[in-house]
């Protein structure tokens, strides 16, 4: 059974860094890319950050572009988001994502979500 | 970047009723445009992908077409369990960007 379980979520100050990882399990980790999108409260989707299998070349939304960096340890089988320069309007429920078919695209499984807070 | 457009932003039909989403690509996007539902309080779901190849799953009431710019996602037979805010992402390359979203409801 595919498994997500992303942690690190919190209140930070505006300005403030926090890392999120998600940990995976159910399938061949290193063969798949994965994904960060994220849902400010009652609003919609926004994709974040997606890498491939052997974590080169991560994309990038523009909002967050030089302050995220993704990452992953497939020796772990974990993803990680550092988060820096967070602000106000970085609020929201982020999830980590599976691709359906490997490469970049669709996303068959998604996690629970853990939530940030950017706030003073 | 490709915006992706949606609409309605939501709608209300009756139980049994034909729904039909529409979303729009700014540019040609093939056919690399999958459809999530989202119950509230929950995660998406994946129902759509290719635009038309539904998920593993997914009820057959859920149908997807189109190809290019222009998208539409259709439910045949509108039930209670499909209340619901449906979105649509294009995935051909980054920022897979999704559309703002079309709550469905029922009257």
């Amino acid at each position: 059974e595919v498994q997500l379980v992303e942690s690190g979520g919190g209140l930070v100050q505006p300005g403030g860094s926090l890392r999120l990882s998600c940990e995976a399990s159910g399938f061949t980790f290193s063969t798949y890319a994965m994904s960060w999108v994220r849902q400010a409260p009652g609003k919609g989707l926004e994709w974040v950050s997606d890498i491939n299998g052997s974590g080169d070349s991560p994309f990038y939304a523009d909002s967050v572009r030089g302050r995220f960096t993704f990452s992953r340890d497939n020796s772990k089988n974990t993803l990680y988001l550092q988060m820096n320069s967070l602000r106000a309007d970085d609020t929201a429920v982020y999830y980590c994502a599976k691709a359906l078919r490997h490469n970049y695209g669709e996303y068959d499984y998604w996690g629970q979500g853990t939530l940030v807070t950017v706030s003073s | 970047d490709i915006q992706m457009t949606q609409s309605p932003s939501s709608l209300s039909a009756s139980v049994g009723a034909r729904v039909t989403i529409t979303c729009r690509a700014s540019q040609d996007i093939i056919n690399y445009l999958a459809w999530y539902q989202q119950k509230p309080g929950k995660v998406p779901n994946l129902l759509i992908y290719a635009a038309s190849t539904l998920q593993s799953g997914v009820p057959s009431r859920f149908s997807g077409s189109g190809s290019g710019t222009d998208f539409t996602l259709t439910i045949s037979s509108l039930q209670p369990e499909d209340v619901a805010t449906y979105y649509c992402q294009k995935y051909n390359k980054a920022p897979r960007t999704f559309g703002q979203g079309t709550k469905v409801e029922i009257k």
